[in-house]
C-alpha cells in the first residue's frame, strides 16, 4: 500500500481481556518494527521482524506480549490479560532491508485499558 | 543499537525564527536519522546523514553531524506554526533497531 496501515487507531478494553492489533506495512518492505508510546516519552522498541522471523523480541516487556507476522507482509501485536499499564500509543513502522533509508510509521493504535 | 539524547527538552519561538535542536550519542554509528512527530501518533523521517557526511540540507532544515564530539543538531530555519511537533534523532549502529529518546518539543507560535 501507500503507506502503513494500523488497525484499530483506537481500541478501548476492560482489564483482563485480550487485544490484537494489526498492521500493514509498505508493499516489499522486508523489516516491521513494532514500537509503544506513553504520554510525553519517546517511542520504546518492543519487536522487530526481517521477514517472517522476529529478529529481535528484546523490548517485550512480559510473556503477555506476543507478536506474528505469519507470511512476511501483515503482523499483529497480540496482547493477553491487560493492564491498565499498557494503555499507550502502539506504534507499527516499516523498512526496506537494512532500514537505511529510514523506517516509515504509521499513524498507531490507542489502546486504553479501563 | 543505542539512544540519542535530545537537548533541549522543550523550545519556544515565534514565527520566523530559526529552531536549533542538538542530539548527543555514544557509540560510533552508520548514520543518523531525525524524525518528527505531531500530536503523538506516527513519526515521520525527515533526514538522514551518514557517518561520513557534516553537513546536509533539505529545504528549511539543515543537519550537522560532528563525529569526533558524537553529537549531531537540526537547524529549522524560517519557522512556521506547522513545524510545532516533537524532534526525535535516532543514532544507527547498523543493526536495523532504531531506539529513541524523549525529543524536543518544539512550539512555533504565530
Amino acid at each position: 500500500g501507500a503507506g502503513v496501515s494500523q488497525t484499530p487507531s483506537n481500541k478501548v478494553t476492560e482489564k483482563g481481556k485480550y487485544v490484537e492489533l494489526r498492521c500493514d506495512p509498505i508493499s516489499g518492505h522486508t523489516a516491521l518494527y513494532w514500537y509503544r508510546q506513553s504520554l510525553g516519552q519517546g517511542p520504546e522498541f518492543l519487536i522487530y521482524f526481517q521477514g517472517t522471523g522476529a529478529a529481535d523480541d528484546s523490548g517485550l516487556p512480559n510473556d503477555r506480549f506476543f507478536a506474528v507476522r505469519p507470511e512476511g507482509s501483515v503482523s499483529t501485536l497480540k496482547i493477553q490479560r491487560t493492564e491498565r499499564g499498557d494503555s499507550a500509543v502502539y506504534l507499527c513502522a516499516s523498512s526496506q532491508g537494512a532500514g537505511e533509508g529510514g523506517y516509515t510509521f504509521g499513524s498507531g493504535t490507542r489502546l486504553t485499558v479501563v | 543499537s543505542q539512544q540519542g539524547e535530545e537537548d533541549p527538552q522543550a523550545l519556544s519561538i515565534q514565527e520566523g525564527e530559526n529552531a536549533t535542536m542538538n542530539c548527543s550519542y555514544k557509540t560510533s554509528i552508520n548514520n543518523l536519522q531525525w524524525y518528527r512527530q505531531n500530536s503523538g501518533r506516527g513519526l515521520v523521517h525527515l533526514i538522514l546523514i551518514r557517518s561520513n557526511e557534516r553537513e546536509k540540507h533539505s529545504g528549511r532544515l539543515r543537519v550537522t553531524l560532528d563525529t569526533s564530539k558524537k553529537s549531531s543538531s537540526l537547524l529549522i530555519t524560517a519557522s512556521r506554526a506547522a513545524d510545532t511537533a516533537s524532534y526525535f534523532c535516532a543514532p544507527n549502529t547498523g543493526f536495523q533497531k532504531l531506539v529513541f529518546g524523549t525529543g524536543t518539543r518544539l512550539l512555533v507560535s504565530p
